[in-house]
């Protein structure tokens, strides 16, 4: 039962232009999100984080959405560079514990 | 340097053998988290450690075990190893699940 699922595993887009990775979820007492970029040969690491509390949260180049209703997050990178090239995972947590639930991943490439 | 160190960073075995891999949260950490991630899967939580105690359990084999040592680190042992283990095992520590996991470079188990 994937609780978290990112049902795009790939997405390529230009240098400077918009890259939306998108994040659906299953079980409405997740209460906290959060995004990790991960690099070849190294561990995931924290991006940016949003409580149930708020549908938008904002950290220089990157806005994380949240649609409650719909169960849905998406991460925006504004303007997209190359250094950006990774897989990003969402993950998930319910307010009564600090385990993460994972989804799959989107490898983003971003070309000049 | 995240601060989390994995030990050994790749490790390949037989079939039937055990292994143990080891994972020093970072400084003040109290929290310490297990996960795998096979070929093109997510990251799947295995197991929690709260300042030596379990904390949360996961899809965790009966094969696999772990433990987290006064000096907080922690070792995950995997006995009885198949072919289907071989994946990246990732260690993470937080502080709380607003400040994110920070994750170290995992271990990269190859079972032949």
């Amino acid at each position: 039962d994937q609780q978290v699922k990112q049902n795009s595993p790939s997405l390529s887009v230009q240098e400077g232009r918009i890259s939306i990775l998108n994040c659906d979820y299953t079980n409405s007492m997740f209460d906290y999100f959060l995004w990790y970029k991960k690099y070849p040969a190294e561990g995931p690491t924290f991006l940016i984080s949003i409580s149930s509390i708020k549908d938008k949260n904002e950290d220089g180049r990157f806005t994380v959405f949240l649609n409650k209703s719909a169960k849905h997050l998406s991460l925006h990178i504004v303007p997209s560079q190359p250094g950006d090239s990774a897989v990003y995972f969402c993950a998930a947590s319910t307010y009564n514990t600090d385990k993460l639930i994972f989804g799959t991943g989107t490898r983003l490439q971003v070309f000049p | 340097d995240s601060g989390v160190t994995q030990t050994p960073k790749h490790l390949i075995t037989a079939t039937g053998q055990r292994v143990t891999l080891r994972c020093s949260p970072r400084s003040g950490d109290l929290s310490v988290y297990w996960y795998q991630q096979s070929l093109d899967q997510g990251l799947q939580f295995l197991i929690q450690y709260y300042n030596g105690e379990e904390r949360a359990k996961g899809n965790i084999l009966e094969r696999f075990s772990a433990q987290q040592f006064p000096d907080l680190h922690s070792e995950l042992n995997l006995s009885s190893l198949e072919l289907g283990d071989s994946a990246l095992y990732f260690c993470a520590s937080s502080v709380g699940r607003a400040s994110g996991y920070t994750f170290g470079s995992g271990t990269r188990l190859t079972v032949v």
